[in-house]
């Protein structure tokens, strides 16, 4: 089936915009996960989602940054008021409920602030 | 919370050779350890992975181990190609803790010279 997918692949916006990144999980993954990955470096948690609980937001650096999924479908990732350190690839990746371990990574969303 | 020390950050290789990855992590809960392969431009895969209850994994030539009493795990890459030339991550997590996200090292960027 499909593979985890994201959009836009490319964002480049001016300070102090907002903006809404999207990724669909593959069909029937409960979890949902965002990371950031500076360049050359790691994947830095964000958040992430379990159905229907609230989301574990212990990873979102500041409030300019929040994130929604309805049920076990899209999410977007919205930051507000861009900063030129918010530069980065997001990525988003999701994995089924139980016992399957595997994350899997969407393309991820390069975003460059000017 | 979980910390994932992961050395070298840098290593190169002569084709044919054999590369050595090394991880170490500090929650003595973390149970499931996959490593990625994270190719120029392209999304993190999934190339291997151990649970707690195995101390060594192997998949053609690519092989992992784990010291649970020590806290480490090391990916191991014998008959180096060019196409090995990527940036791997090792990354763990505690499965009885639901779809907690993974917490990943930083990084080693491997380059195979042929």
């Amino acid at each position: 089936g499909a593979g985890v997918s994201q959009s836009p692949s490319n964002k480049v916006t001016e300070k102090g915009k907002d903006v809404e990144l999207r990724c669909d999980p593959i069909s029937g993954h409960t979890a949902l996960y965002w990371y950031r990955q500076r360049l050359g470096q790691g994947l830095e948690f964000l958040i992430y989602f379990q159905g229907n609980s609230a989301p574990d937001k212990s990873g979102l650096p500041s409030d300019r940054f929040s994130a929604e999924r309805t049920g076990e479908s899209v999410s977007t990732l919205t930051i507000q008021r861009t900063q030129q350190e918010d530069s980065a690839v997001y990525l988003c990746a999701s994995k089924a409920s139980g016992s399957p371990d595997t994350q899997y990574f969407g393309p991820g969303t390069r975003l460059t602030v000017l | 919370g979980e910390n994932v020390e992961q050395h070298p950050s840098t290593l190169s290789v002569q084709e044919g050779d054999s590369a050595v990855i090394k991880c170490t992590y500090s929650d003595s809960a973390s149970n499931y350890f996959p490593w990625y392969k994270q190719e120029l431009g392209k999304r993190p895969q999934l190339i291997i992975d151990i649970r707690s209850n195995v101390g060594e994994k192997k998949d053609q030539r690519i092989a992992v181990t784990l010291n649970k009493t020590a806290k480490h795990f090391s990916l191991h890459i014998t008959e180096t190609q060019p196409e090995d030339s990527a940036v791997y991550f090792c990354a763990a997590r505690n499965r009885n803790s639901g779809n907690t996200p993974l917490v990943f090292g930083k990084g080693t960027r491997l380059s195979v010279i042929a």
